[in-house]
């Protein structure tokens, strides 16, 4: 079974700039979940999709967004950058049924470096 | 952002000697994880808590949701070099889903 892929691994943009990655969930996972990676916040959680709609926000500007198709694939994009904004970008995925969540699974990133 | 306090911060051992380590909060969880994550990829799961209390193992890791539902510690034993890497606990809260708080990470490495 395919794990949770990332692409592209690897970005360079300029500040102002914006910038679209994308994330495959395991296949049957419907969850699909963005964290940011930097040395000094460590991981920080930026929004959950689910059935297309977003379930769960964390504490980020409105800059940061997302989306969810009907193939549970997700993007998530970063208008108007800043050099904060450069960390490493995780999907992670789930199986929800009901109640149950599975614990998340995650994709090995994708590198953001904003010059 | 919030994150949760981790210890140690970085360990040094000799390949064969067992290793603990511990997170703890403020706030109670409903669910204890624990992630490894090697340079270059992205955290990989190694043991889900779910009860207060209970005690998981997964080959020589061991991990333990604590009983005031806070903290969460994760036992490695006989450790081997391949162990090396960085071992993040998240906590999530009721009703919270996949929206988890991560601890700070531990540094492992081993020497041979």
């Amino acid at each position: 079974k395919a794990g949770v892929t990332q692409t592209p691994r690897y970005l360079i943009k300029t500040r102002g700039q914006q910038v679209t990655l994308s994330c495959s969930p395991i296949s049957g996972h419907r969850s699909v979940s963005w964290y940011q990676q930097t040395p000094g916040q460590g991981l920080q959680f930026l929004f959950e999709y689910f059935s297309e709609t977003q379930r769960n926000k964390g504490n980020f500007p409105g800059r940061f967004s997302g989306r969810q198709f009907s193939n549970s694939r997700s993007e998530m994009n970063v208008s108007t950058l800043e050099l904060g904004d450069s960390a490493l970008y995780l999907c992670a995925s789930s199986f929800r049924d009901g109640s149950y969540n599975s614990p998340l699974h995650f994709g090995n990133g994708t590198r953001l470096t904003v010059t | 952002g919030q994150q949760l306090n981790q210890s140690p911060q970085s360990m040094f051992i000799q390949e064969g000697e067992d290793v603990s380590m511990n997170c703890t909060s403020s706030s109670i969880f409903n669910t204890w994880l624990w992630y490894k994550q090697d340079p270059g990829e992205g955290p990989v799961l190694l043991i889900a808590l779910y009860k207060a209390g209970e005690l998981t193992s997964n080959g020589r890791l061991t991990a333990q949701f604590g009983i005031t539902r806070k903290d969460s510690f994760l036992n490695i034993s006989a450790s081997i070099p391949s162990d090396v890497g960085i071992y993040f606990c998240a906590g999530q809260l009721f009703g919270a889903t996949n929206k988890l708080i991560f601890g700070t990470g531990t540094l492992l490495a081993v020497q041979p």
